[in-house]
């Protein structure tokens, strides 16, 4: 069936360095990439999307690539925060209209 | 208040109970969804209704029953619960999910099932 593969599970970087979470898909049909955020006691909040027909995306310091042919895509955040420090998904929307999810990668801010 | 409500957020329950979670939406979005949580699964979906009275299974809907007869509510009912459903459930809704459709989450409910 459809799936996302999300790494790392875990990623622990130094505030103010940059944090990278990949995702793979399996549908080619797939033309919709949301990235949603989960702090702790609460559910997941959308912090920024791509559609197929675009390769990048910039809301301040968070970016998200699309790369189609490799059927990949990855969360950028810049110059982190310790407010950054979450759990982020990856979700791709496959020829059926629903969001297929990755495992999420738990990021941690050291300070 | 305007958003999406879940409740309880916290239960629990004996093997074989019946247990009804419920969710209720004020934006008359059509779409809502019920997610599970667990520890390396990510969020797995378990019905879907596009509107009232039309639902549709997810990934894993075994055990699990749901009813929409109004558009804002989309309970969730376990019919007779297994340790293997200790859960954080996670409702959400949105907007027919063509394009650009972000799906708004309450803030789950935890299930024991002791």
């Amino acid at each position: 069936g459809e799936n996302v593969e999300q790494h790392p599970s875990t990623l622990s970087v130094q505030e103010g360095d940059s944090a990278v979470i990949k995702c793979t898909y399996s549908d080619s049909a797939s033309n919709y990439f949301p990235w949603y955020k989960q702090e702790l006691g609460k559910g997941p909040q959308l912090i920024i999307d791509i559609r197929s027909n675009v390769g990048e995306k910039k809301d301040q310091r968070i970016a998200v690539t699309l790369n189609k042919t490799a059927k990949h895509f990855s969360l950028h955040i810049t110059e982190t925060q310790p407010e950054d420090s979450a759990v982020y998904f990856c979700a791709a929307r496959g020829s059926n209209y629903q969001l297929i999810w990755g495992a999420g990668t738990k990021l941690i801010i050291k300070p | 208040d305007a958003g999406i409500t879940q409740s309880p957020r916290y239960k629990i329950t004996e093997t074989g109970r019946q247990v009804t979670l419920m969710c209720h939406q004020t934006w008359s979005h059509s779409y809502m969804f019920w997610y599970r949580q667990d520890l390396g699964h990510g969020l797995r979906l378990i019905y879907y209704s596009a509107a009232a009275d039309i639902t549709d299974k997810g990934e894993v809907p075994d055990g699990y029953v749901v009813s929409r007869s109004k558009t804002e509510n989309f309970p969730l009912t376990l019919e007779s619960a297994t340790r293997s459903q200790t859960s954080v459930y996670f409702c959400a809704s949105s907007p027919p999910p063509r394009g650009d459709t972000e799906a708004f989450f309450g803030q789950g409910t935890r299930l024991t099932v002791v």
